[in-house]
């Protein structure tokens, strides 16, 4: 089951913020969402979640809608280093629930 | 800084040989998971476990099996291995607590051929 729909792939012009969307229509109430990335041949590596507000971290901000139907990661100020493959996820907060990562968004960041 | 390693960051083996792939880390946190990633197809769950001798099945299980000795160590098993389990394997740890909204730190990777 693909719990989000995210576009596969998406450019940005480096300095400039790069604004990935994620669309989680069928959110419930206790799930939480996590934006990983993955830049080539390494591990995912955390990025930031959140359960309603907006968040922001030293990374990036997360803005989730009122809804909570759609969210969109936010890199204010995208690097050739933050080319990498994104990936947004929903995850329940009461039981052990894994992560299901899908196919995420390859963000190409253009000199 | 949480450290994640896996023991080898590539490895071939040949059809019908018994693999194991190791993953070891260091910041005493009790989940540990074992994912593979294909191309197109994501990251999968394959096993996962919330305390020592405990495991659970993730989503593409089979073929596959798991061991979980002590707290640190998180192993995974291909009994039997097969061309279509070539593939990038990823380990990944995560802090028990807080109703499990908690990141997941991941390992570098193990790319397996088997041929």
């Amino acid at each position: 089951d693909a719990k989000t729909t995210q576009p596969p792939s998406m450019d940005c012009a480096e300095g400039r913020a790069a604004n990935l969307p994620c669309n989680h229509s069928t959110i419930s109430g206790n799930e939480y969402v996590y934006w990983y990335r993955q830049i080539h041949s390494q591990g995912p590596q955390y990025i930031i979640h959140g359960l309603k507000n907006n968040e922001t971290n030293e990374m990036a901000s997360l803005i989730i809608t009122e809804d909570r139907k759609s969210s969109t990661l936010i890199l204010p100020h995208a690097t050739l280093r933050d080319t990498a493959v994104y990936y947004c996820i929903v995850r329940a907060s009461n039981t052990g629930n894994q992560f299901y990562f899908g196919t995420g968004t390859s963000l190409t960041v253009i000199p | 800084d949480v450290k994640v390693t896996q023991s080898s960051r590539y490895l071939v083996k040949r059809t019908g040989e018994k693999v194991f792939l190791e993953c070891v880390q260091d910041m005493d946190h009790e989940n540990m998971f074992w994912y593979r990633q294909d191309p197109g197809l994501g990251l999968r769950l394959i096993y996962f476990s919330y305390d020592v001798k405990m495991k659970e099945k993730g989503d593409i299980p089979e073929g596959y099996s798991v061991s979980r000795e002590k707290k640190e160590r998180f192993s995974l098993i291909l009994e039997s291995a097969s061309t279509n389990q070539t593939s990038m394997y990823l380990c990944a740890t995560e802090m028990s607590g807080r109703a499990f909204v908690n990141e997941q730190f991941f390992g570098p990777g193990t790319r397996l051929t088997v041929l």
